[in-house]
């Protein structure tokens, strides 16, 4: 079935980075884009950055930017985030999604296929 | 950045209720780019409706949503004990994509 299954929980000192890998099954990787997402627990969902996994370009969110790097690895179907620089707010469950179309021309988005999520905790 | 509130916050309700959940969103989003997800505790959230008001692949027909501009709406026509969870909303419609806050419809 489609499914994605992320790495494991990380504890990481402030200043390290951390660096979590999604492995996609079930459908052409290539054919759609990885996005990640963040979450510290009772507050919303915080959009981190996405892939195209065929071309390989990405996307970040300002917030993250110069801390965050997301690539891919076609061969094994695996998306990674690493983000650098931890500090006690990156303690988060972070999650990548796919991003799927429900229309052919490119509109009704949605994150269709969610994976279990990595909890990184930035403790000394 | 668009903005997304939910309201109410927190939901008391019993089995067999309906129970409507609001997002309002800071700027317009055109519908097609609003989406709706249920979070169980220790979960990675589902995805609900898409579009606003298309319900996803194996989700009930008891969800139903609707809305434009910049007001949509979640409706759970009768709760079943698995629909007590939190729901948030997401747009795509402009960039960052953001979610709400997210309603927790919780056991009376």
């Amino acid at each position: 079935q489609v499914q994605l299954v992320q790495s494991g929980a990380e504890v990481k000192k402030p200043g390290a980075s951390v660096k979590v890998s999604c492995k996609a099954s079930g459908y052409i990787f290539t054919n759609y884009a990885i996005h990640w997402v963040r979450q510290v627990p009772g507050q919303r969902p915080e959009w981190m950055g996405w892939i195209n996994a065929g071309n390989g370009l990405t996307r970040y969110s300002q917030s993250l930017q110069g801390r965050l790097i997301i690539t891919r690895d076609t061969s094994a179907s695996t998306a990674y985030m690493e983000l650098s620089s931890l500090r006690s707010e990156d303690t988060a469950v972070y999650y990548c999604a796919r991003l799927f179309y429900y229309d052919s021309s490119g509109h009704l988005p949605a994150f269709d296929i969610w994976a279990q999520g990595t909890k990184v905790t930035v403790s000394s | 950045e668009n903005v997304l509130t939910q309201s109410p916050g927190t939901l008391s309700l019993s089995p067999g209720e309906r129970v409507t959940l609001s997002c309002r969103a800071s700027q317009s989003v055109t519908s097609t780019y609003l989406a709706w997800y249920q979070q169980r505790p220790g979960q990675a959230p589902r995805l609900l409706m898409y579009g606003a008001s298309s319900r996803a692949a194996g989700v009930p027909d008891r969800f139903s949503g609707s809305g434009s501009g910049t007001d949509f709406t979640l409706t759970i026509t009768r709760l079943e004990p698995e629909d007590f969870a939190v729901y948030f909303c997401q747009q795509f419609g402009s960039s960052p994509q953001t979610f709400g806050q997210g309603t927790k419809v919780e056991i009376k």
